[in-house]
């Protein structure tokens, strides 16, 4: 079981939708979790961090999470084109963070 | 304060030739990492470095080599350049109870 799975995608919305990307981690003693938005050809970049379980919101991004479902999810409201993108998931561990694949996703105009 | 920074950003090697990526970050972290990522795949860490002096393999360190002889510098070796190791190279920071800051990556072919 790898230790982050993520819904491979692709996901796409129309743009004003709620976008929903999801994250499982197999690590019940995970304390860290952080979502990366990465552009095409471009570097992650951390759009969302959560410690601790229920919501956490910044503008458009809402992330959620709960520790006794091993869970983590990311709502984009009002979804943009801009917001086109992969979403990775991370959960931190000992000396690491352990990356999900990512999740494509397509706002479309 | 920059970060993480890579260099070079674009390379082109041919088969056999060696380089070394370099990565420099001022944030003072002890926490250092390589990745690659082959194009539509997620990242795969080749080495990492908890500290000055110490480093040790990720998931896929074959063909590379690592060293930390400062906090602030983590280069990475490609001794023998191969096909499969054309790739978009990332170097990553990590500090206590902070996320992950990533360089702007290293682009690499190898012909």
């Amino acid at each position: 079981q790898k230790e982050v799975e993520q819904n491979s995608g692709p996901l796409s919305v129309p743009e004003g939708a709620i976008a929903s990307l999801n994250c499982t981690y197999s690590d019940r003693g995970s304390q860290s979790f952080f979502w990366y938005r990465q552009y095409s050809g471009k570097s992650p970049e951390l759009i969302m961090s959560i410690y601790s379980n229920g919501d956490k919101e910044d503008g458009r991004f809402t992330a959620q999470l709960n520790k006794a479902s091993q869970y983590v999810s990311l709502l984009i409201r009002d979804s943009q084109p801009s917001d086109s993108a992969t979403y990775l998931c991370a959960v931190r561990g000992a000396n690491n963070l352990f990356f999900g694949t990512g999740t494509r996703l397509t706002v479309i105009p | 304060n920059a970060g993480v920074t890579q260099t070079p950003k674009f390379r082109i090697l041919k088969i056999g030739q060696s380089m070394t990526l370099q990565c420099a970050q001022d944030m003072n972290h002890n926490y250092m990492y390589w990745y690659r990522q082959d194009p539509g795949m997620g990242l795969k860490l080749i080495y990492y470095s908890v500290g000055a002096g110490i480093t040790d393999k990720g998931e896929v360190p074959n063909g590379y080599n690592v060293s930390r002889s400062t906090t602030e510098d983590f280069p990475l070796r490609l001794e023998l350049a191969a096909p499969s190791q054309t790739s978009v190279y990332f170097c990553a920071s990590l500090g206590a109870n902070q996320p992950q800051h990533f360089g702007d990556g290293t682009r690499l072919s190898i012909l």
